[in-house]
């Protein structure tokens, strides 16, 4: 089955405390990017990568990290977490390729994450 | 630079009667057309998408939408609510070139249906 994997699905830690959330995709998509939803806000982009070794800001990358090592895998780092942000997040794949930016995202089942 | 407004956080409707939830965008480029469609505790679901040809849009679930470009919309619309689809809909655009393929979303319609 095609799809974007993320892990945990719930995520409670302290701040200052390192964190990686994966993301993994089976469709050998190009196009990566992560996300965080928070009420009244929508989905805000955090990095995305355009393919292995290709990562670049969104609109709020303050305080995470990206790295794309491999076409499937997409982990997002927050190296010192701090409450604000405690939010939803969602990793998101899509094809590059001729046709592709039609094809929109494929999204994991999100990470809600809890900064105490 | 492209941006997505969608019109009313939270519409309410009853079991059976129409669904519009409303989407204006603005973009340089022409653009794609996104709905996606969230279920609570859920990732967000493709719903339907404009990309070219025609303008009126089927999607899953009975759901559909008609781009208009002289009115930059892309209006989402279902003939008659169902309890199941209370959900959370987003709006989102993407430029159909340019080497940034950023998707930018709405800030979403939380879509509650009354029995």
């Amino acid at each position: 089955e095609a799809q974007v994997t993320q892990n945990p699905r719930y995520l409670i830690t302290v701040t200052g405390k390192k964190l990686t959330v994966t993301c993994s995709q089976n469709m050998n998509h190009e196009y990566m990017s992560w996300y965080r939803q928070d009420p009244g806000l929508g989905l805000r982009q955090i990095y995305y990568s355009m393919n292995v070794e290709v990562t670049d800001k969104g609109d709020v990358p303050e305080g995470y990290k990206v790295s794309r090592k491999e076409k499937r895998n997409f982990p997002l780092i927050l190296e010192s977490p701090s409450p604000n942000q405690t939010s939803l997040y969602f990793c998101a794949s899509s094809p590059t390729t001729a046709g592709g930016l039609s094809y929109g995202y494929t999204f994991g089942s999100g990470t809600r994450l809890t900064v105490v | 630079a492209q941006s997505v407004t969608q019109l009313g956080s939270h519409v309410s409707v009853s079991e059976g009667a129409l669904v519009l939830l409303r989407c204006n965008y603005s973009s340089s480029v022409p653009p794609y057309l996104f709905w996606y469609v969230q279920y609570p505790n859920q990732g967000l679901q493709l719903l339907l998408k404009y990309t070219t040809g025609a303008t009126l849009v089927k999607g899953i679930n009975g759901f559909e939408a008609e781009f208009k470009k002289s009115e930059t919309s892309f209006h989402l619309t279902k003939p008659s609510a169902h309890m199941s689809d209370a959900a959370e809909y987003f709006c989102a655009v993407r430029p159909d070139s340019g080497g940034y393929q950023k998707v930018t979303f709405g800030t979403g319609t939380k879509l509650q249906v009354i029995p």
